[in-house]
């Protein structure tokens, strides 16, 4: 089992719509989790950054994290044509002092105009 | 202030040969990670090192390898070039949080 499952989609909604990306671990010692987003042949950027549970919101982003179920959402609210992309999600953990980043396979999203 | 840097950011090398790509973190970050990206397959972790250590690596053969020096750049060698070596290659250097490099794209011919 991974520790990080992702759904890797494709996922196509039309402009507008709101979308939910998840992300669920299996490992309660993550403790910091993030959000990337990939377009085709770039490296990935940090989107959201969040290290609690409860939400985080930031402009069309808001970033779910619920440590009692091990579940990480990322939510898109009026999406638009640029937002697609592949979506990662990423948590990190404490191994002898230094934090292990752990990815999830990453969700293709698509949105229609 | 400057971000992951990566070079090359393209190189075409022949089945066989040996290849060395560079990575320079962030500023005061200690950790760099390096992943392989084939073409629209995910992230494939490669290496992680820390303070200079080797902390994990990989499910890959021996013939990648890397090190991290005393300034926190690090550096991915792979030897014996295969054809399915082919991808992106990203590195990422972690402070309180995580950022990546553009890539190196790899083509093995």
């Amino acid at each position: 089992q991974k520790e990080v499952e992702q759904d890797p989609g494709p996922l196509s909604v039309p402009e507008g719509a709101i979308v939910s990306l998840n992300c669920t671990y299996s490992n309660s010692a993550f403790q910091y989790f993030m959000w990337y987003r990939q377009y085709s042949r770039k490296g990935p950027e940090l989107l959201m950054y969040t290290y609690s549970s409860g939400n985080k919101e930031d402009g069309r982003f808001t970033a779910q994290v619920d440590k009692s179920s091990k579940y990480i959402s990322l939510f898109i609210r009026d999406s638009q044509p640029s937002d697609s992309a592949t979506y990662l999600c990423a948590m990190s953990k404490t191994i002898q002092g230094a934090q292990k980043l752990v990815f999830g396979q990453g969700t293709r999203l698509t949105i229609n105009p | 202030e400057a971000g992951v840097t990566q070079s090359p950011t393209h190189l075409i090398k022949t089945r066989g040969q040996q290849v060395t790509l560079r990575c320079s973190p962030i500023s005061g970050h200690t950790s760099v990670y390096w992943y392989q990206q084939a073409l629209g397959l995910g992230l494939q972790f490669l290496l992680w090192y820390d303070e200079g250590e080797e902390r994990n690596r990989g499910n890959f053969p021996p013939r990648f390898s890397g090190r991290q020096f005393p300034n926190y750049s690090s550096e991915l060698n792979v030897n014996a070039l295969e054809l399915e070596d082919s991808a992106l290659y990203l590195c990422a250097s972690r402070g309180s949080q995580a950022f990546f490099g553009q890539g190196t794209r790899l083509t093995v011919v």
